[in-house]
């Protein structure tokens, strides 16, 4: 099957700083990314969708200005969370689809864990 | 909004017992793609159903979506210590683009 990475795996950070995590299709172009995140020992909660070259589609509740995402080519998506707080610490994994149609098969990245002090 | 439930949440089985997890929309889906997650893993593409009343079946894996496209199930025969995991299942209503991921249903086999 199709490859994605993200990087980093994991990354702690200080409150108040930003990072930036990547999304990458390494075998294929992905026309669509999904960002999603996910608390422990719960399902995961699609935040947005980005399609390369346009601005991203959040879902109710996330904060865009918070949670910057670009799609600037078909092989890197990225999520930056801004001025980080403990809360926003959390597992984040994206996924990408090789076509708009929904009935594409979509793969996941690994994940990166993100822990805010 | 919609919403994707699944049950048991948990299930703790004998190696060898049968199990079966249950997912249940609030509304009508397009389709339903199953996923599994090993303990530390990311989600890994199991199936898709696309028909009313699909059944499919990989291995001990069998696959089932409703006649009214409401509903699925996943049921894995003989279990190994392999399956341990959670099994996600994920629907995309009509219209959408986007796949709801439901509750999950965290497996655990006893050897």
């Amino acid at each position: 099957g199709a490859v994605v990475s993200q990087h980093p795996s994991r990354v702690i950070c200080k409150s108040g700083t930003s990072v930036k995590i990547e999304c990458r299709s390494l075998d294929f172009q992905a026309t669509t990314m999904f960002w999603y995140r996910q608390f422990p020992k719960q399902s995961l909660m699609l935040m947005a969708t980005s399609n390369e070259g346009s601005k991203a589609t959040y879902e109710q509740g996330v904060e865009k200005d918070k949670f910057l995402i670009n799609h600037a080519s078909l092989t890197l998506s990225t999520l930056t969370v801004t001025s980080a707080h403990p809360e926003d610490s959390s597992f984040y994994i994206c996924s990408a689809r090789g076509g708009q149609d929904p009935f594409y098969e979509q793969y996941f990245g690994p994940g990166t864990r993100l822990t805010v002090t | 909004g919609q919403q994707v439930m699944q049950i048991p949440q948990y299930q703790h089985v004998q190696e060898g017992e049968d199990f079966t997890t249950y997912c249940n929309s609030s509304t009508t889906l397009s389709n339903i793609q199953w996923y599994k997650q090993r303990p530390g893993g990311h989600p890994v593409f199991l199936i898709q159903l696309v028909k009313s009343g699909e059944v499919k079946k990989q291995k001990r894996l069998t696959f089932q979506f409703g006649e009214a496209k409401k509903n699925s199930s996943l049921h894995i025969t003989a279990t190994q210590t392999t399956d341990v995991g959670t099994y996600f299942c994920a629907g995309l209503t009509s219209g959408t683009y986007k796949y709801i991921f439901g509750t999950g249903t965290r497996l655990k086999v006893l050897a």
